[in-house]
């Protein structure tokens, strides 16, 4: 199983970013994928979780409404789109799957991209 | 709100020692869906210890988790130099919480 973010960068307040992650060495569809993130400094936080079909969506309070999270089946990629970024948004941001009928517990993450949002 | 509160902050053990690092939520959590994380600076977390006391795979026995209603306790008996990192517990299910972390320093 291998998990590879991409995406992350520098943006102004304000501004938008698409975060991918690409799977590999399983079955992409047949999995639930999440998105995790950490400010510099601190712990852990779930910011989405998407069903393997795409079909359920969930998203913490922080980021609902400016986040979107999606899934091209067919290109074994997990997305993050976040508009409206903000200071606190600024964060490693990690993809990684759930294990099997076990909504937000994650079996496997990725090595992370680091999302800076300053003007 | 749920609020998972860990304890201590860092820990500053040798090689060796027993470690044991409590997670103590606000209101009662289901066995079912507790969970502990290994996350070392630039690597990947790692997942532990789920359903509060099973191993995931690969975990070596060194590792135990137990606890029940809001006192949760993850204990490595025998700490080996790879073992210093942050852990976290974490509530799982359709929206995960995690405690805030406690640092295993050595000593």
């Amino acid at each position: 199983v291998k998990l590879v973010e991409s995406g992350g960068g520098l943006m102004p307040p304000g501004g938008s970013l698409r975060l991918s992650c690409a799977g590999s060495g399983f079955a992409f569809d047949s999995y639930a994928m999440s998105w995790v993130r950490q400010v510099p400094g601190k712990g852990l936080e779930w910011v989405s979780s998407i069903s393997g079909l795409g079909g359920s969506t969930y998203y913490a309070d922080s980021v609902k409404g400016r986040f979107t999270i999606s899934r091209d089946n067919s290109k074994n990629t997990l997305y993050l789109q976040m508009n409206s970024l903000r200071a606190e948004d600024t964060a490693e941001y990690y993809c990684a799957r759930i294990v099997s009928r076990n909504w937000g517990l994650l079996e496997y993450w990725g090595q992370g991209t680091l999302v800076t949002v300053s003007s | 709100e749920i609020v998972l509160t860990q304890s201590p902050g860092t820990l500053s053990l040798s090689p060796g020692d027993r470690a044991t690092l409590s997670c103590r939520a606000s209101q009662s959590v289901s066995t079912s869906f507790l969970a502990w994380y290994q996350h070392k600076p630039g690597q990947a977390p790692r997942l532990l210890i789920y359903e509060t006391s099973t191993r995931a795979t690969g975990i070596p026995d060194r590792f135990s988790g137990s606890g029940s209603g809001t006192d949760f306790t993850l204990t490595i008996s025998r700490l080996e130099p790879e073992d210093f990192a942050v852990f976290y517990c974490q509530r799982y299910g359709t929206s995960p919480l995690f405690g805030q972390g406690t640092k295993l320093e050595i000593k």
